[in-house]
């Protein structure tokens, strides 16, 4: 089955830019989908289609999707930011969705 | 404002099945897909699987064997059973709305807490 590879954590200072990554093979020829997970709450999109940002998340998420990684980029990165990410793909071999491990964001 | 609300038993023994329902507000179930996702404690998350309004389902591989889906159009529900169940089964379980086939879940529920112990 197809696997999603994330980093188990990345460490940002606010005001910079967190990117956080997700490795799959050939996963540029794929739909990525990150979700955004606080603790003790539900998951929320925060990137679709690769790039696609839903009403109500700031311009400062962005997604990029090329070759073998895709990545989520959070720009002038504030405290409320601190969650889970996960990343998302549907696999066509096997017709089920597939979540990467997550990655938690800590803002210094 | 669609809402999604999952209710079941919060405990359930060991080689029993597993229940849940999750009730859509706010509008209809019907031309979407439904998933159920789950994440035990401190880790990530799995996908389970969907069952779309027509009564087609996708389960996860891994998990296929214990797994059946139904929906029910009528109350705007749709349910999840997994069977002969252990305790690596515990954990929050999520229902989830897809738009179609390849689309991301824009609603999911608050989640439920099912912990599988005797």
């Amino acid at each position: 089955s197809y696997v999603l590879t994330q980093p188990p954590s990345v460490s940002v200072a606010p005001g910079k830019t967190a990117r956080i990554t997700c490795g799959g093979n050939n996963i540029g020829s794929k739909s990525v989908h990150w979700y955004q997970q606080k603790p003790g709450q539900a998951p929320v999109l925060v990137i679709y289609y690769d790039s696609d940002r839903p009403s109500g998340i700031p311009e400062r998420f962005s997604g990029s999707n090329s070759g073998n990684t895709a990545t989520l980029t959070i720009s002038r990165v504030e405290a409320g930011d601190e969650a889970d990410y996960y990343c998302q793909v549907w696999d066509s071999s096997s017709d089920s969705w597939v979540f990467g491990g997550g990655t938690k964001l800590t803002v210094l | 404002q669609v809402q999604l609300q999952e209710s079941g038993p919060g405990l359930v023994k060991p080689s029993e099945t597993l229940s849940l329902t999750c009730t859509v507000s706010g509008g209809s179930i019907s031309s979407y897909y439904w998933s159920w996702i789950r994440q035990p404690a401190g880790k990530g998350l799995e996908w389970i699987g969907r069952i779309y309004t027509s009564g087609s389902t996708n389960y996860n591989p891994s998990l296929k064997s214990r797994v059946t889906m139904s929906v029910d159009t009528s109350k705007n529900q749709f349910s999840l059973k997994l069977s002969s169940v252990t305790a690596a089964d515990t954990a929050v379980y999520y229902c989830a709305r897809g738009l179609s086939s390849g689309s991301y879940q824009d609603y999911w529920g608050q989640g439920t807490l099912v912990t599988v112990s005797s």
